[in-house]
């Protein structure tokens, strides 16, 4: 069975400041992990994804996340914040069969001037 | 080209009637999801559709909720008598289904209120 966890339900930085997404998963296979953006009234849009190879993983818009397995760990990050970030983001893990996506509660981040 | 669609985007309907919400996936793609978000619930799988395969329905929170896929390409999710909890927005998703590491492609979604 797959959980995610993510850290905090929002999140407030200052435009310029670092973002630092945090998620947590359980998986009783390797894991497949994702991170979607949603933006309001939209659906999801994919950030970046890890399956395998190089744990460190770039994505669109600048944001990147690390694959830590011994922290069970997939947090996101971006350098420098920018007004257009304002979104909530959503961890998700792959099932074994690939059926399916298990999602964490998400994180609504909110960018001040 | 063009992305998943959804339709409606809004439906606002009486409880104990019934709704249909329809889903134009990716043209290619040949792997349906059906997810539903909520404030109570967050982001849940419903049901899930690969080429000719026996859909996988194991989301699906009561014998209400149905879904088919026609031709493999449109999808229509069914509500039967709906109660205020279901009450949600509706994603429908597709893919290439290669696997783990596909991608999913998600729609608008479909806001259902339920008075």
């Amino acid at each position: 069975a797959q959980s995610v966890t993510q850290l905090g339900s929002h999140v407030s930085v200052s435009e310029g400041a670092l973002v630092l997404l945090r998620c947590n998963y359980s998986s009783s296979v390797p894991p497949y992990l994702f991170w979607y953006v949603q933006y309001p009234n939209q659906g999801l849009q994919l950030l970046l994804k890890y399956t395998t190879g190089a744990t460190l993983v770039k994505g669109i818009n600048g944001f990147e996340a690390e694959f830590k397995k011994s922290e069970t760990s997939f947090h996101l990050t971006k350098p420098s914040a920018h007004m257009s970030d304002a979104a909530e983001y959503f961890c998700a893990v792959s099932d074994r069969g690939g059926n399916k996506l298990t999602f964490g509660g998400g994180t609504r981040v909110l960018v001040k001037p | 080209g063009a992305g998943v669609s959804q339709s409606p985007s809004n439906k606002v309907t009486e409880k104990g009637k019934d709704v249909e919400l329809r889903c134009d996936p990716i043209s290619g793609h040949t792997a349906l999801y059906w997810y539903r978000q909520s404030l109570g619930q967050g982001l849940e799988f419903l049901i899930y559709f690969q080429g000719n395969s026996a859909p996988d329905k194991s989301g699906l929170p009561s014998d209400r909720f149905s879904a088919e896929r026609t031709g493999g390409s449109v999808s229509t999710l069914t509500i039967q008598r709906t109660q205020q909890e279901d009450s949600a927005v509706y994603l429908c998703a597709s893919s290439f289904a290669r696997g783990r590491s596909d991608t999913q492609y998600f729609g608008p979604g479909t806001r259902l209120t339920v008075l």
